[in-house]
């Protein structure tokens, strides 16, 4: 069966530190998310991207980068990781017709100290 | 700007009776509305979509009611059952922008008491 998969599923890192959270989906779909979710503020997009090479910014996308060489994997890096970015970050990728759901992964809790 | 709203962070139910989960939105160009379900400790997962066409989208124990002129959708959940007990998110596609890119309200805590 088609799945998504994050890694790792939980994750401790010192302030200053890069991080990359790894995205693999078996779905074959062009289109990929990525999300943070804090309390009192739902689901936020970080970055997206609809194909391999093309990346985008959503709107909390200071101090994340993405990366799309294949149709498979979306890696999100935290360039310098800072405690306003401890929280719990899903992965996610979508069809390309109506009604444009997302498929979740299992999500990835990071804490910054 | 929050586009879509959900006003209530949490709401209880006893089993059996029906759930109603609101969500209203700003964006009157936004073409479709999903709602996902979340558990702790795991992905949202899509339940119920419904197009800016209709009003009215059922699958089993889930409706969604869509109204247009209140910028307002609901999701009814009838029986409830403890197995709903879960965070619900409402979500949007379209607005005028990417039709692939959903934008979410801040969800509301289901929990339905035996």
């Amino acid at each position: 069966d088609a799945e998504i998969t994050q890694s790792p599923r939980h994750k401790i890192t010192e302030t200053g530190r890069q991080v990359t959270l790894a995205c693999h989906q078996t779905w074959n779909h062009n289109n990929m998310f990525w999300y943070r979710q804090d309390l009192g503020h739902g689901l936020r997009l970080i970055h997206y991207s609809y194909g391999v090479q093309d990346t985008n910014k959503g709107e909390v996308s200071d101090g994340y980068s993405v990366s799309r060489s294949n149709t498979e994997d979306l890696p999100l890096t935290l360039e310098s990781a800072a405690s306003s970015q401890t929280s719990v970050y899903f992965c996610a990728s979508s069809e390309l017709r109506a009604p444009y759901e997302q498929y979740f992964g299992p999500g990835t809790r990071l804490t910054v100290t | 700007d929050q586009q879509v709203k959900q006003n209530s962070p949490s709401l209880s139910v006893q089993e059996g009776r029906i759930s109603i989960l609101n969500c209203d939105y700003t964006n009157s160009m936004f073409d479709y509305f999903l709602w996902y379900k979340k558990y702790p400790a795991e992905g949202p997962t899509f339940l119920i979509s419904i197009s800016s066409i209709k009003d009215k989208n059922e699958d089993g124990r889930f409706t969604v009611f869509l109204n247009k002129s209140a910028k307002h959708l609901s999701l009814h959940i009838v029986p409830s059952q403890p197995g709903d007990s879960a965070v619900y998110f409402c979500a949007a596609s379209g607005g005028g922008g990417s039709n692939y890119k959903l934008t979410f309200g801040k969800g509301t805590l289901l929990t339905v008491n035996p």
